[in-house]
């Protein structure tokens, strides 16, 4: 059961326009969600976060969504620029049994084209 | 400098040959985990740990053992690969994981072959 989906593999922008990355989760008990973004040969590194009970939260160029009621949420990256370009990855997390556990999707591999 | 250390960062091998992958932090974090990336199925947790002498099982952890002696250490050990575990492996730390929101360290990852 994949709990967190983002159904687009691939996304291309041109340089200065926005990026949206989408992400659909299934599972109601994630309280918070984080995006990361990994460059080829580098590990993940944290982008941004946001709580289930905010719908909004912005950090300089990227800025989150969450709708709730529809188990979606959004990264929006404006303006976009080439170093930009890599994977992002959406993750759902939750506390539980004294840990919290995250869950990634497959990624959204990102291409700003100059 | 605040960091995950994994070694070897590449690493081919053959079919049932014992192999272990190091990860080192320097942050005295008490959460440390392993995940796999693989193509089409992003990242998948093997195993985790909450602190020294604890650990537990993620999402896919047939075929591995963890052990976590030291606080900066927790090495991944497979003890007879396959080649379905050919894969690229991350560690992964945070400060305590059981802290709401908490952010996830990353290694730079250790790319595994199993001929």
């Amino acid at each position: 059961d994949q709990q967190v989906k983002q159904n687009s593999p691939s996304l291309s922008v041109q340089e200065g326009r926005i990026s949206i990355l989408n992400c659909d989760y299934t599972n109601s008990m994630f309280d918070y969600f984080l995006w990361y973004k990994k460059y080829p040969a580098e590990g993940p590194t944290f982008l941004i976060s946001i709580s289930s009970i905010k719908d909004k939260n912005e950090d300089g160029r990227f800025t989150v969504f969450l709708n709730k009621s529809a188990k979606h949420l959004s990264l929006h990256i404006v303006p976009s620029q080439p170093g930009d370009s890599a994977v992002y990855f959406c993750a759902g997390g939750y506390s539980g049994a004294g840990s919290y556990q995250l869950t990634f999707g497959k990624g959204t591999k990102l291409s700003v084209i100059p | 400098e605040a960091q995950v250390t994994q070694n070897p960062r590449y690493l081919i091998t053959v079919t049932g040959k014992k192999l272990t992958v190091t990860c080192s932090q320097n942050m005295n974090h008490e959460y440390m985990s392993w995940y796999r990336q693989d193509p089409g199925l992003g990242l998948r947790q093997i195993y985790y740990s909450m602190n020294v002498e604890v650990t537990d099982k993620g999402d896919v952890p047939e075929g591995y053992k963890v052990s976590r002696k030291e606080k900066r250490n927790f090495p991944l050990i497979l003890e007879s690969p396959s080649p379905n575990q050919t894969s690229l492996y991350f560690c992964a730390s945070s400060l305590s994981g059981t802290g709401w929101g908490e952010k996830l360290f990353f290694g730079s990852g250790t790319q595994l072959s199993v001929l």
